[in-house]
């Protein structure tokens, strides 16, 4: 399958500082990425939908000014947690889509943890 | 709204046993189910995916099946190994209005050598 890679893959900060995490497409380019967060013992769940050259969609619940996603290019989306405290410590993943497929690459995820 | 279940929660077998896990889903509008591997403190491995005209997808020791309009999968491991030690999680890919994966809450594998 298609390579995603994310950086970093684990983050320790202290609480009131922001957090970046880049997720890149590897094999093609991608319109879409998505970024999924994972709490302990609980399942993934999609934060928002990034969309190359204009802005995210977020689902419900999640605060847009809080988690800035920014896809610039066709193989890079950014994540930035701001502003960040203990409860936003998780483990996040994202995943892109082949254009004109309904199949997602996942990528390793990055381990967020906030003093 | 889409929900995805899985039972059970968690299960330990001694190594060797044939075993299922179960998947459901109450919205058959999908595209496609897929069957994640995630080992503790990792990123998920894709083991199968199912797409939604289809009605099983097989690998290795792995077998998964789709009954699209009883909204279930199951995932079938034959000869279960320690090394298949982790959680399981299926997800779905919805598509009535919004297209994103839905998952389960994973099932939590451990087999005993």
């Amino acid at each position: 399958g298609a390579v995603v890679s994310q950086h970093p893959s684990r983050v320790i900060c202290k609480s009131g500082t922001s957090v970046k995490i880049e997720c890149r497409s590897l094999d093609f380019q991608a319109t879409t990425m998505f970024w999924y967060r994972q709490f302990p013992k609980q399942s993934l769940m999609l934060m928002a939908t990034s969309n190359e050259g204009s802005k995210a969609t977020y689902e419900q619940g999640v605060e847009k000014d809080k988690f800035l996603i920014n896809h610039a290019s066709l193989t890079l989306s950014t994540l930035t947690v701001t502003s960040a405290h203990p409860e936003d410590s998780s483990f996040y993943i994202c995943s892109d889509r082949l254009a004109g497929t309904d199949t997602q690459y996942f990528g390793p995820g990055t381990r967020l943890t906030v003093l | 709204k889409q929900e995805v279940t899985q039972i059970p929660a968690a299960l330990s077998v001694p190594e060797g046993e044939n075993l299922v896990l179960n998947c459901s889903f109450t919205d058959s509008a999908i595209y496609n189910l897929q069957w994640f591997r995630q080992d503790p403190g990792k990123g998920l491995t894709s083991l199968l995916l199912i797409q939604s005209s289809q009605r099983e997808q097989t690998s290795g020791r792995l077998n998964a099946s789709l009954d699209k309009s009883s909204g279930r999968s199951t995932l079938y491991i034959a000869a279960s190994q320690p090394g298949d030690s982790a959680t399981y999680l299926c997800a779905v890919l919805s598509n009535s209005g919004t297209y994103k994966y839905i998952f389960g809450t994973g099932t939590r594998l451990k087999v005993l050598a």
